[in-house]
């Protein structure tokens, strides 16, 4: 158990919907990760956040959008959603250097 | 472009052999990180090189990071079965670049 929770562990929606995907840190942890990894794919880093703030940005559609809120926890918002963003959402803390992921948020989408 | 290439994809060892997966990247990195990831599973921390030449050990697992802090690599010795799973490397370059991922599959 890293210490990072994720919620819901699984989802199944339609084409063009939207979703919110949340992430709580492990305690004490400043800096929260997203990362989007398809089906016997690698880990697609699509944002940081650092304290609240916007931190490094990678491969993010502007169909998704994230926040960290003051109390750390962190949600990831994507609509309009296609086939193709069925995946593992995984997101991951850390104080410093090492990263902790959480289980993970599969999503369906039909 | 991806920063940060990792080969092989695949790896399939009878246990007991050796395995070692490659991560190379066309900048300098910061750092390197390694990560396994077990089938169903989040990936997992394994280790942080951050020097020139570094070498660490953790039982049968030996990483380095090359001179020019540009690639790295993991070796596993003598392989069994639990080390079953994807092995990933994130470079620092402002931000992290994961690998693509080796694949180790291990035959009893």
């Amino acid at each position: 158990d890293s210490g990072v929770t994720q919620t819901p562990k699984h989802l199944i929606t339609a084409t063009g919907q939207r979703v919110t995907l949340r992430c709580s840190p492990r305690s004490g942890d400043l800096s929260v990760y997203w990362y989007q990894q398809s089906l016997d794919q690698g880990l697609q880093f699509l944002i940081q956040y650092y304290n609240g703030e916007e931190r490094a940005k990678g491969n993010i559609l502007e169909r998704f959008s994230a926040q960290q809120f003051p109390d750390l926890h962190s949600e990831l918002n994507l609509s309009s959603l296609e086939l193709g963003d069925s995946a593992l959402y995984f997101c991951a803390s850390s104080a410093e250097e090492t990263q902790y992921f959480g289980p993970g948020t599969r999503l369906l989408v039909l | 472009g991806q920063q940060v290439m990792q080969i092989p994809q695949y790896q399939h060892v009878q246990e007991g052999e050796d395995f070692t997966t490659y991560c190379n990247s066309s900048t300098t990195l910061s750092n390197i990180q390694w990560y396994k990831q077990r089938p169903g599973g989040h990936p997992v921390f394994l280790i942080q090189l951050v020097k020139s030449g570094e070498v660490k050990k953790q039982k049968r697992l030996t990483f380095q990071f090359g001179e020019a802090k540009k690639n790295s690599s993991l070796h596993i010795t003598a392989t069994q079965t639990t080390d079953v799973g994807t092995y990933f490397c994130a470079g620092s370059i402002n931000k992290f670049y994961f690998g693509s991922g080796t694949k180790l599959n291990v035959k009893p």
